[in-house]
């Protein structure tokens, strides 16, 4: 069975950083791309970045390029997001995803994990 | 970046009834639309990919149909569990955006 196990959320003052961690099981991690989306309180769902299978390839959202970073360790089936400079903006449960293919392009999330809550306030 | 209109934005049904949730893309995405059902502290669990692919294990009262910019998620007979929030989210560009949701309550 895939799961996927959220990490390393909590509270962080504006402009502070934190680092999240997404350790998963139950599949070859080396042969799929993965995503953060993160979900704000009470709203929508918003993707926020993805890496290619051997992390040779990232992708980030505008809301976010420059101040986070996706990375992920194959030999410890763990996938990362480094943020930086938080603004309460980015307060949010955040959730790693498992993209079909190796390659990140046209695909779908599945599955989710169970997310990891960043508050992001003075 | 393609927007995405969901229509409701909630839905008032009774458990059996027929409910259709629509989404829009504001630019033609040709069939790379994929549906969410997101339960009350839950994860979003994906339910159809490729506009109308069911993923393995999601009952077959759900069913998605569409191409272009106009897509349709159908519930054919609502049961109790699936009252819940949907999402419809586009892969054919990046950055993949996601419609706003459309929150399926019981009347």
């Amino acid at each position: 069975e895939v799961q996927l196990l959220e990490s390393g959320g909590g509270l962080v003052q504006p402009g502070g950083s934190l680092r999240l961690s997404c350790a998963a099981s139950g599949f070859t991690f080396n042969n799929f791309a993965m995503n953060w989306v993160r979900q704000a309180p009470g709203k929508g769902l918003e993707w926020v970045s993805a890496i290619s299978g051997s992390g040779e390839n990232t992708y980030y959202a505008d809301s976010v390029k420059g101040r986070f970073t996706i990375s992920r360790d194959n030999s410890k089936n763990t996938l990362y997001l480094q943020m930086n400079g938080l603004r309460a903006e980015d307060a949010a449960v955040y959730y790693c995803a498992k993209d079909p293919r190796y390659h990140w392009n046209s695909g779908w999330f599945d599955p989710w994990g169970q997310g990891t809550l960043v508050t992001v306030s003075s | 970046d393609i927007q995405m209109t969901q229509s409701p934005s909630s839905l008032f049904a009774s458990v059996g009834d027929r409910v259709t949730i629509t989404c829009r893309a504001s630019q033609r995405i040709s069939t790379y639309l994929n549906w969410y059902q997101q339960r009350p502290g839950k994860a979003p669990k994906l339910l159809i990919f490729a506009a109308s692919t069911l993923q393995s294990g999601v009952p077959s009262t759900f069913s998605g149909s569409g191409s272009g910019t106009d897509f349709t998620l159908t519930i054919s007979s609502l049961q109790p569990e699936d009252f819940a929030t949907y999402y419809c989210q586009q892969s054919y560009s990046t950055p993949r955006t996601f419609g706003q949701g459309t929150k399926l309550e019981i009347k």
